[in-house]
């Protein structure tokens, strides 16, 4: 089983949609979780990021994580087509604070 | 301030050669990861450098490797290119944030192995 789980989509929305992309996880032991959004032709970059469980809101970005299930959820409300990227989900564990990636999931928001 | 930067932006090569990719982190950054982002594999970490040294690797074989120059700019060398490594190769520069470590990544050197 790998570390970090994350179905590769496409998911494909309308636009005004309220979106949910997930990741599963395995080691019980993973303290911080992020999301990073990745355009296409560019490098990832970092949306947002939490520690333990809970949720945390950034706009209309809010991220939850689940310890008990080893879940973690990006909702994105009312998508907009410049949301359409890959997202990723990333644990990062170990002293080095190395992350381990999910594989992404593809968003279309079409218009 | 100016972001990570790679280059070459695309890169094409034949099996059994070596390829050289290059990057350059953010000013005052002084760790460099690299990532290879295969179709359908995610981000795979490959190498970390920091202050010049090595400071961990992931499961790759040891064709792939590099090093970190005093200016904190990094290489990447792949020997006897395999068709398996085409890919985007991806580096980034950190800064911690809280306690936590953030990620800038570069755009990509896209190498294809032919």
């Amino acid at each position: 089983q790998k570390e970090v789980e994350q179905d590769p989509g496409p998911l494909s929305v309308p636009e005004g949609a309220i979106v949910s992309l997930n990741c599963t996880y395995s080691n019980s032991a993973f303290q911080y979780f992020m999301w990073y959004r990745q355009y296409s032709r560019k490098g990832p970059e970092l949306l947002m990021y939490t520690y333990s469980s809970g949720n945390k809101e950034d706009g209309r970005f809010t991220a939850q994580v689940d310890k008990s299930s080893k879940y973690i959820s990006l909702f994105i409300r009312d998508s907009q087509p410049s949301d359409s990227a890959t997202y990723l989900c990333a644990i990062p564990s170990g002293g080095s604070y190395i992350p381990t990636f999910g594989r992404g999931t593809s968003l279309i928001v079409h218009p | 301030e100016a972001g990570v930067t790679q280059s070459p932006t695309h890169l094409i090569k034949t099996r059994g050669q070596q390829a050289t990719l290059r990057c350059s982190p953010i000013s005052g950054h002084t760790s460099v990861y690299w990532y290879q982002q295969a179709l359908g594999l995610g981000l795979q970490f490959l190498l970390w450098y920091d202050e010049g040294e090595e400071r961990n690797r992931g499961n790759f074989p040891p064709r792939f490797s590099g090093r970190q120059f005093p200016n904190y700019s990094s290489e990447l060398n792949v020997n006897a290119l395999e068709l398996e490594d085409s890919a985007l190769y991806l580096c980034a520069s950190r800064i911690r944030t809280g306690r936590l470590y953030e990620q800038y990544f570069g755009p990509g050197t896209r190498l294809t192995v032919t």
